[in-house]
């Protein structure tokens, strides 16, 4: 099991607004970094650091941070955000990083 | 742009070393740190490991004694290897390019990854 907890399964209805949670301890010092992968896909970079997107990144993708619990915020989700969302940040002994176990949204 | 191309065989037995070479276009892999994520049929990512060049490199630790990242900048590549392995290496094996500060890290460009499979 990660140290990084993420629920495996998440979905919205078309046009609403999902939010997608990875927890852990290391968490309250570290930022999360998220990735979207489709199938058949590498990972693709959505949001790092305490709020950055890179170029590209519609800016429907947002992240924030409280506590242990970092979240990824989909407002007006669309068809093609149906994908496999991951947090990736620093493990437990605070010198190695470490993915979640991953999100799968469904948009309905 | 940076574009990043992994190679390597596509078939590994078990207890042989598993070798894959990431080839770096439109950058120095002096610059930035590089890593290897991989991803079993049907299950998520891991995390390998990467390198700074000329400076350290750091390995999952349920990983380290069998893995080494090393990079060639005659060649702009860089390399992983897995010794030992098991059908449970089975997996796409990523190469990423790395960055970040001290309370984040982010792999910003991926290649496409490649199937490597352990079995006799």
């Amino acid at each position: 099991s990660s140290e990084l907890t993420q629920d495996p399964a998440v979905s919205v209805a078309l046009g609403q607004t999902v939010r997608i949670t990875c927890q852990g301890d290391t968490l309250r010092n570290y930022f999360a970094t998220w990735y979207q992968q489709r199938p058949g896909q590498a990972p693709l970079l959505v949001i790092y650091g305490r709020n950055n997107r890179p170029s590209g990144i519609p800016d429907r993708f947002s992240g924030s941070s409280s506590g242990n619990t970092a979240s990824l915020t989909i407002t007006g989700a669309q068809a093609e955000d149906e994908a496999d969302y991951y947090c990736y940040s620093r493990d437990s002994s605070y010198n190695h990083w470490v993915f979640g176990g991953g999100t799968k949204l469904t948009v309905l | 742009q940076v574009q990043l191309q992994e190679s390597g065989p596509g078939l590994v037995k078990p207890s042989e070393t598993l070798s894959l070479t990431c080839t770096v276009s439109g950058g120095s892999i002096t610059d930035y740190s590089w890593s290897w994520i991989r991803q079993p049929p049907g299950k998520g990512l891991e995390w390998i490991g990467y390198f700074y060049y000329s400076e350290y490199s750091k390995y999952n630790p349920s990983l380290t004694s069998r893995v080494t990242i090393s990079g060639d900048t005659s060649r702009n590549q860089f390399s992983l290897k897995l010794r030992s392995v098991t059908a449970a290496d089975t997996a796409v094996y990523f190469c990423a390019r790395g960055s970040g500060s001290g309370f984040y890290y982010y792999m910003d460009v991926w290649g496409k990854g490649t199937t490597v499979t352990v079995s006799s």
